[in-house]
């Protein structure tokens, strides 16, 4: 997995500041996806995308989060105006095609503080 | 709701003790199941994928069964080198056809003393 790149690892931020958490996919990747894992939680699902699309953000928050995967360079997660219960881990995983034989690489994750 | 329920939460085990872990689902419809394993600090790091009840699949010394409603996780004669959290997912149907959008349980945290 550790074709999948994040950056940064480690992000601190004040309460309403902005957060952006990158992501570069494994080499040929077009297919991202965003999971979020708060302490003491399982992973949660936040939001798939392909190449400038978003095809799946069921698992985004509706206010403040957005994430973007343009033509050229990674895929951002934003948080905006972020407060304390925003701090956790951020895992982004990418896959070569969207079938169910293929499976996702993740990176190693951003953990975000927010003081 | 789709769930997805691990235990033990913790497992301590000694070297060569062999054991499994074990996943119990809930889900409207199975695509997949996955299990994963993490290490501190790192991401998740896939294993296996299983699709139907009655598939097994081995690598080294674990081996992940499937059935209707949970899958195991078997670890024989684990060594230190195997302690990690091992992370179960499972794909429901109704989502799109990627492997993304997987429901993770919680993990259980394996620890093996020489």
């Amino acid at each position: 997995n550790a074709g999948v790149m994040q950056n940064p690892r480690h992000l601190v931020r004040r309460r309403g500041q902005e957060a952006r958490l990158r992501c570069s996919p494994m080499k040929g990747h077009s297919h991202v996806y965003w999971y979020r894992q708060l302490p003491e939680e399982g992973l949660k699902f936040m939001v798939y995308l392909q190449k400038e699309n978003i095809i799946d953000e069921s698992g985004m928050p509706k206010e403040r989060f957005s994430a973007e995967f343009p033509k050229e360079g990674p895929s951002i997660l934003r948080i905006q105006q972020v407060v304390r219960g925003d701090s956790a881990a951020y895992f982004c995983a990418s896959s070569l095609t969207p079938t169910q034989n293929t499976e996702a690489f993740f990176g190693q994750g951003t953990r975000l503080t927010v003081v | 709701e789709d769930q997805v329920t691990q235990s033990p939460e913790a497992l301590r085990l000694q070297e060569g003790e062999s054991s499994s872990l074990n996943c119990s689902y809930t889900v409207s419809g199975l695509r997949g199941l996955f299990w994963y394993r993490q290490d501190p600090g790192k991401g998740p790091e896939f294993l296996f994928t299983l699709y139907s009840a009655g598939e097994e699949k081995e690598k080294e010394r674990l081996k992940a069964t499937l059935t209707k409603k949970e899958s195991f996780l078997h670890i024989t004669a684990p060594k230190p080198e195997d302690s990690a959290t091992y992370l179960c997912a499972v794909q429901a149907a109704g989502y799109g056809g990627s492997q993304g959008n997987l429901i993770f349980g919680k993990g259980t945290k394996l620890s093996v003393k020489p």
